[in-house]
């Protein structure tokens, strides 16, 4: 079964430096998603970033962007010139693609919390 | 376009009873999936329904229990509500086309206590 692991439950940054959250799964699949997902207190979980397996570049969003190292099944998000409105849970994700008539279900990690000083 | 709408948002329910969460997908997503969060066990996933059937289920009792429409709307049930029950249940849609479409979108969120 894959698992997803998050080992920073809380990191903090200042307002306009740089962070990088760390995520590492384990799978015996080669073609699968990664997923980032942010969850402010509101708790309206929003995507940040997704990343297919087999795309050698790494994704890119704005300001976020990810370090995919398939090899060491490593996940990690950078978040550039870090804001105030980005203070979440950020929860790293695993899916595997379509398969028998199921889409796969998201497989997550225990989140990091994110917090932004100004 | 509107995204994933989820009610009610709050719900207070006592041990024993049954409750049904409404989720309405985005509009021409047709895949809706379950998914409850706690402190404890984090995110863990529910259910899949796609064309009203339902494709794939998680580790969870025959309590819980769901279903989809023709419209892709999905409810789900719990019945003989327990105290581990209370939880934030939330609601994801995808298109379910292809490769680059299936993304999965939140809802907000139904936040139940059982007392």
């Amino acid at each position: 079964a894959q698992t997803v692991t998050q080992s920073q439950p809380e990191m903090s940054v200042q307002e306009a430096e740089t962070v990088t959250l760390s995520c590492t799964y384990d799978t015996s699949e080669s073609d699968y998603y990664l997923f980032w997902y942010k969850q402010p207190p509101s708790r309206q979980m929003i995507l940040v970033i997704r990343q297919e397996a087999y795309k050698q570049q790494n994704a890119t969003e704005n300001r976020f962007s990810v370090n995919f190292q398939k090899a060491a099944k490593s996940f990690s998000l950078k978040i550039s010139d870090s804001q105030l409105g980005d203070a979440a849970m950020y929860f790293c994700a695993y899916r595997s693609p379509l398969r028998g008539g199921s889409q796969g279900n998201l497989i997550f990690g225990k989140g990091t919390k994110l917090s932004v000083k100004p | 376009k509107a995204g994933v709408t989820q009610t009610p948002r709050y719900l207070i329910k006592t041990r024993g009873q049954q409750v049904t969460l409404s989720c309405s997908p985005i509009s021409g997503h047709r895949s809706v999936s379950w998914y409850q969060q706690t402190p404890g066990q984090g995110l863990q996933f529910l259910f899949e329904y796609f064309s009203e059937t339902q494709r794939n289920k998680g580790n969870f009792p025959g309590r819980f229990s769901g279903r989809q429409f023709s419209n892709s709307r999905s409810e789900m049930n719990v019945s003989t509500l327990e105290l581990g029950d209370s939880a934030l249940y939330l609601c994801a849609s995808s298109y379910r086309g292809g490769r680059s479409t299936d993304t999965q979108y939140f809802g907000p969120g139904t936040r139940l206590t059982v007392l």
